[in-house]
């Protein structure tokens, strides 16, 4: 099973809301990753979590703020957004550890598509 | 200095055609390569990894050279399908993967 789990797959809120969004794989990865896409442009890396610990933020503003309940889960809560906020959310896992050769990829999910209005 | 350059392209081929893409990777120290695939409003879906052997999958070819920095896709006999952006992705660091800026290619009847 190769999946990652992301959900919701399209959200709209306003400034003033708080909402989350969740990330489930089991891969048995133990890093797992946030990044923001906005249109016509790569994946932005914005969170890397390790072992469950949180290992690199990208200068990601507070208004997004990370969690890794447990290996498997990974969620991004968000609160006060702006409206350049919206983007497609992706999460993604691999195992941890950089090598080349098979099992070093990372696996995305389908994304949360938000709209900050 | 980028880490991660590719010609956005877009590469216009009729079918039946072969196409190359290039890639370069700034840092040495960069460990594992891979080739991405995403369709536009999708996720990225891994093509295949690039092994300094090189690798080959179908019509799918990838090469990596280390000494220049350099890592390659090949695709032979192009189809309607294949038309979609290819993200060359480098990883360091333990667990940073970075984005080239992506390379669009459109197959043509």
């Amino acid at each position: 099973d190769t999946e990652v789990t992301q959900t919701p797959k399209h959200l709209v809120m306003g400034m003033t809301n708080k909402k989350s969004l969740k990330c489930e794989q089991h891969m048995g990865h133990r890093a797992m990753y946030w990044y923001k896409q906005k249109a016509k442009k790569p994946p932005e890396l914005m969170f890397v979590y390790s072992y469950e610990k949180l290992s690199i933020n990208e200068s990601v503003p507070s208004r997004f703020s990370p969690e890794c309940p447990n290996s498997s889960l990974l969620n991004l809560h968000l609160h006060a957004l702006q409206p350049e906020d919206s983007a497609l959310y992706l999460c993604a896992s691999s195992q941890v550890g950089g090598r080349e050769g098979p099992g070093t990829e990372a696996f995305f999910g389908q994304g949360t598509r938000l709209t900050v209005v | 200095r980028k880490e991660v350059e590719q010609d956005p392209g877009p590469f216009n081929v009729p079918e039946g055609a072969t196409v190359a893409f290039n890639c370069t990777y700034s840092n040495s120290a960069s460990q594992s390569f891979f080739w991405y695939r995403q369709d536009c409003r999708k996720e990225p879906k891994l093509l295949m990894s690039v092994y300094s052997s090189g690798n080959e999958d179908g019509r799918f070819t990838a090469q990596l050279n280390r000494a220049s920095q350099y890592i390659s896709l090949l695709i032979r006999d192009s189809k309607l399908s294949d038309s979609a952006t290819y993200l060359c992705v480098v990883n360091r660091n333990f667990n940073k993967f970075y984005f080239g800026s992506g390379t669009k290619l459109n197959v043509k009847p």
